[in-house]
């Protein structure tokens, strides 16, 4: 799989967009972007995952450049509850690839306050 | 949506004892499931992958047999730590995997006195 490069942390204010960034400059056409986060002392959360089009869910919206050398996920209205390390993986769809572990990185710790 | 489980939640255990750790997938059939390992701090560490019906992967450095894998059915998989040493003591998470992704459990804290 391609590797991530993200911001090991970001501060954001209670309601304020959370604009986390994730640079994957090797990512191959057949891979996707994948975002997770993990609260503390939990297992990962799936967020959202995109191809290359822009992708919103409940949760939160993915934006992709036109490159998909990087990559966005915003958080609309932060809560205190989003306080979480949030991590951007790259790899193929797990129906192309059956059986392959999503590797994480070290992610980005993003602190909400009020 | 896609639910995965793990039993128990903590565990504390003597040093030189075994202990099993449960990976249920709840409303969904799981050909592979993943054990990984976070010590504090850290990011997540893939410690195996487990295919129903066969021997698990192991990652470069993990010790298969102190770290046993049993995946018997599509729905459970378990991690056995032999012999545990203080060392072993970590945040243990398996995830399973469908056609649309991977989904983890809630983890397993075990602390090894």
């Amino acid at each position: 799989d391609a590797k991530t490069t993200q911001p090991p942390s970001m501060d954001c204010a209670e309601g304020r967009a959370a604009n986390l960034p994730c640079n994957h400059s090797t990512i191959s056409g057949n891979e996707y972007v994948y975002w997770y986060r993990q609260i503390h002392s939990q297992g990962p959360q799936y967020i959202i995952h995109g191809l290359k089009n822009n992708e919103t869910n409940e949760m939160a919206s993915l934006i992709i450049t036109e490159d998909r050398k990087s990559s966005t996920l915003i958080l609309p209205h932060a809560t205190l509850r989003d306080t979480a390390v949030y991590y951007c993986i790259v790899r193929v769809a797990p129906s192309n690839q059956a059986g392959t572990a999503l590797i994480f990185g070290k992610g980005t710790t993003l602190s909400v306050s009020s | 949506g896609a639910v995965v489980s793990q039993h128990p939640s903590r565990v504390i255990c003597k040093s030189g004892t075994s202990v099993k750790i449960e990976c249920r997938s709840l409303d969904f059939q799981a050909t592979t499931m993943f054990w990984y390992r976070q010590f504090p701090k850290q990011s997540l560490m893939l410690m195996a992958t487990s295919n129903e019906g066969s021997k698990a992967t192991y990652e470069q450095g993990v010790e298969k047999d102190k770290f046993l894998i049993n995946h018997a059915s599509l729905t459970l998989s378990t991690l056995t730590v032999t012999s545990a040493h203080p060392e072993d003591s970590s945040f243990y998470i398996c995830s399973a995997e469908d056609t649309l992704g991977q989904y983890f459990g809630p983890g397993t804290r075990l602390t090894v006195t």
